[in-house]
């Protein structure tokens, strides 16, 4: 059973470029959701869909950064254009509703120099 | 809305003693209480859970205890091994949304 795929695995980019990172859930799973994780900050929640519609997104940092969820099986976290303080580890993940665990892909490392 | 506090951030003990990492959470609301593990490199992953209607669950040498009166819940490990070297976290959920609240995280060193 596929756990929840993210794309790429790493990736360094200079500062004022696009981004783009993927995720695929775990198929049946209806919440998505996306974190970055920082040494200082820790786990962060930035957005999070159920049933493909965003929720909450409160916890995106600037209007930079952007995600979508055209379908169940496809997410995108979208920063343009990048700055070096959004280097960090972004996870997504999902889960089938309230009251059970969320599944975490690896995660995506991003470098901004 | 929920707040998790985590103790204590680093923890070192001998191979095959026992480690305990706890958390405290504010929502009264909350019902279920997931660890997670992460090792270098990776995701979270869930090792363990509870809900609020049992105490204490058990599974090998993992176990979780809940006290819903002090809103506060525990992780042991037992007979610790250098593979239980990782990042712990815990979590709990904000009350009405999806959302999970996690812990700041523990880091278990196991030394041999």
């Amino acid at each position: 059973d596929a756990g929840v795929i993210q794309s790429p695995r790493h990736e360094v980019t200079e500062m004022g470029q696009e981004v783009t990172l993927r995720c695929k859930p775990i198929s049946g799973h209806n919440s998505l959701f996306w974190y970055r994780q920082t040494m200082m900050r820790g786990l962060e929640l930035l957005i999070y869909f159920n049933n493909n519609v965003p929720i909450d997104d409160s916890g995106m940092p600037e209007d930079r950064f952007s995600a979508k969820m055209p379908n169940a099986s496809f997410s995108t976290l979208k920063i343009q254009p990048s700055e070096p303080r959004d280097s960090a580890v972004y996870f997504c993940a999902s889960m089938t509703g309230g009251g059970q665990p969320q599944h975490f892909g690896d995660g995506t490392r991003l470098s901004i120099l | 809305g929920e707040n998790v506090e985590q103790h204590p951030s680093t923890l070192s003990v001998q191979e095959g003693d026992s480690a305990v990492i706890k958390c405290t959470y504010s929502d009264s609301a909350s019902n279920y209480f997931p660890w997670y593990k992460q090792e270098l490199g990776k995701g979270p992953q869930l090792i363990i859970d509870i809900r609020s209607n049992v105490g204490e669950k058990k599974d090998q040498r993992i176990a979780v205890t809940l006290n819903k009166t002090a809103k506060h819940f525990s992780l042991h490990i037992t007979e610790t091994q250098p593979e239980d070297s990782a990042v712990y976290f815990c979590a709990a959920p904000t009350s009405g949304t999806y959302k999970y609240i996690f812990g700041t995280g523990t880091r278990l060193k196991v030394l041999a």
